[in-house]
């Protein structure tokens, strides 16, 4: 059974760096082709693609947000985690991550297990 | 940048169909999912790969793809189904994007 789960502060001062964690269980970040991504959504707003990162430790950004953004993962602790600096009030949101299978064979590039999310305000 | 867009709402009576579109370049060269998003939850993915269901999704619900859209159909809407839907898919570079969201209002 996949399991993902979000942690990290609930608020954060304007121009601080955010730092999210994500611990997962049922399944290896080292397995081939498999991946975990970032996701957030603003209040009342869509969804919002942030970062991937495989099992082989290749990365991809969020075009509009890569310079802000790091991702990175320690299979050991089964986590995967975020970083984003010089955060905004527009950055206010709940931050999910999620599980995305082995694509190498299915071309499968959604994620089919999300965590709960966890909520950040940005204020000062 | 890759976009996907949707319309923001589609509005329908219990028992008909609600079809839902997701328009993007990239559409005839990667594969598309629909996540169903209800509030204070996770989405969840309702179709994948453009036309398959996921064990445990009703069949009312069904995909297809033309071209540069993707359809999202709802047969039989029931209440149930009033939720956020979003479609998703890739560049070419993997890079992974999202579309503004259907709000489906059940009549």
């Amino acid at each position: 059974q996949i399991t993902l789960k979000e942690s990290g502060p609930t608020l954060v001062k304007p121009t601080q760096t955010l730092t999210l964690t994500c611990t997962f269980s049922g399944f290896s970040l080292s397995t081939s082709g498999v991946s975990v991504a970032w996701i957030r959504q603003p209040p009342g707003k869509a969804l919002q693609w942030l970062a991937l990162i495989y099992w082989d430790d290749d990365k991809r950004y969020s075009p509009s947000l890569k310079t802000r953004l790091a991702i990175t993962k320690d299979t050991s602790k089964n986590q995967v985690v975020l970083t984003m600096t010089n955060m905004d009030p527009e950055d206010s949101a709940t931050y999910f991550c999620a599980h995305r299978r082995n694509y190498l064979d299915t071309g499968y590039r959604g994620f089919d297990y999300w965590g709960l999310g966890t909520l950040v305000i940005v204020s000062s | 940048s890759y976009e996907l867009t949707q319309p923001p709402s589609v509005s329908v009576s219990p028992g008909q169909t609600a079809r839902i579109t997701c328009s993007g370049d990239e559409m005839p060269k990667q594969y598309t999912f629909w996540y169903q998003q209800k509030p204070g939850q996770a989405p969840v993915v309702v179709i994948y790969k453009d036309t398959e269901r996921p064990s445990g999704i009703p069949e009312r619900f069904s995909g297809s793809s033309s071209g540069t859209t993707v359809t999202l159909t709802i047969s039989g809407v029931q209440a149930e189904d009033e939720a956020d839907y979003y479609c998703q898919s890739v560049d070419s570079s993997d890079t992974s994007v999202f579309g503004g969201g259907t709000k489906l209002t059940v009549l």
